[in-house]
């Protein structure tokens, strides 16, 4: 099974900080990456795909980066909404597998 | 618009059984694949299941197989999941999601439902 690790397991920053993600693969995934928001409650909702792609009305704050091995994920500037946790996943084989997840909060 | 609406979770007892319901609507269901995923208590998200868009191929983790089944009706744009033997490491929420094609196999995961919650207690 492809393991991906994820850092931090969790954050505190200030509205309008630069807040950034980082996911490791433990083989080549290519550019097989999603990164979700998920609020309590609520669905995980999609954010990035391939890695690198904004999906369609996710604000251009969020922004995926990465191949190969190594992905990260950066709100440019963190809104009090963007408050959830953010899990990366691979989608290169099965089974899928998920990063743990990084809780973010505001500080 | 696109949804996904999971029903079907309680509590049930170590050992039994239970059909998880996930109905589709705002696309054409057939032509998707569907995925199970879980998220236990305070944990991560677990993948669970996949079934091709016409049925031919099912898949599970190691920890399901043999005591889950996942099925689709396209005729009813609903995905099933049936859950039978379980046990208390079962307990999870229950998210159905859609898989769009990636080189000709739906495994990315655009749509999730809210999940319904499954509890096993004696």
């Amino acid at each position: 099974d492809i393991q991906m690790t994820q850092s931090p397991s969790s954050l505190s920053a200030s509205v309008g900080d630069r807040v950034t993600i980082t996911c490791q693969a433990s083989q080549d995934i290519i550019n097989y990456v999603n990164w979700y928001q998920q609020k309590p409650g609520k669905a995980p909702k999609l954010l990035i795909s391939a890695a690198t792609h904004l999906e369609t009305g996710v604000p251009s704050r969020f922004s995926g980066s990465g191949s190969g091995t190594d992905f990260s994920f950066t709100i440019t500037s963190l809104q009090p909404e963007d408050v959830a946790t953010y899990f990366c996943q691979q989608y290169d084989d099965l089974p899928l597998t998920f990063g743990p997840g990084t809780k973010v909060d505001i500080k | 618009q696109v949804q996904l609406v999971e029903s079907g979770g309680g509590v049930v007892q170590p050992g039994r059984s239970l059909r998880l319901s996930c109905a589709a609507s705002g696309f054409t269901f057939s032509a998707f694949g569907m995925h199970w995923v879980r998220q236990a208590p305070g944990k991560g998200l677990e993948w669970v299941a996949i079934i091709w868009s016409d049925g031919s191929k099912r898949f599970y983790t190691d920890s399901v197989k043999g005591r889950f089944t996942i099925s689709r009706d396209n005729s009813k744009n609903t995905v099933y999941l049936q859950v039978n033997s379980v046990r208390a490491e079962d307990t999870a929420v229950y998210h159905c999601a859609r898989g769009t094609l990636v080189r000709a196999v739906p495994y990315n995961l655009d749509v999730w439902g809210q999940g319904t919650t499954v509890a096993v207690s004696s």
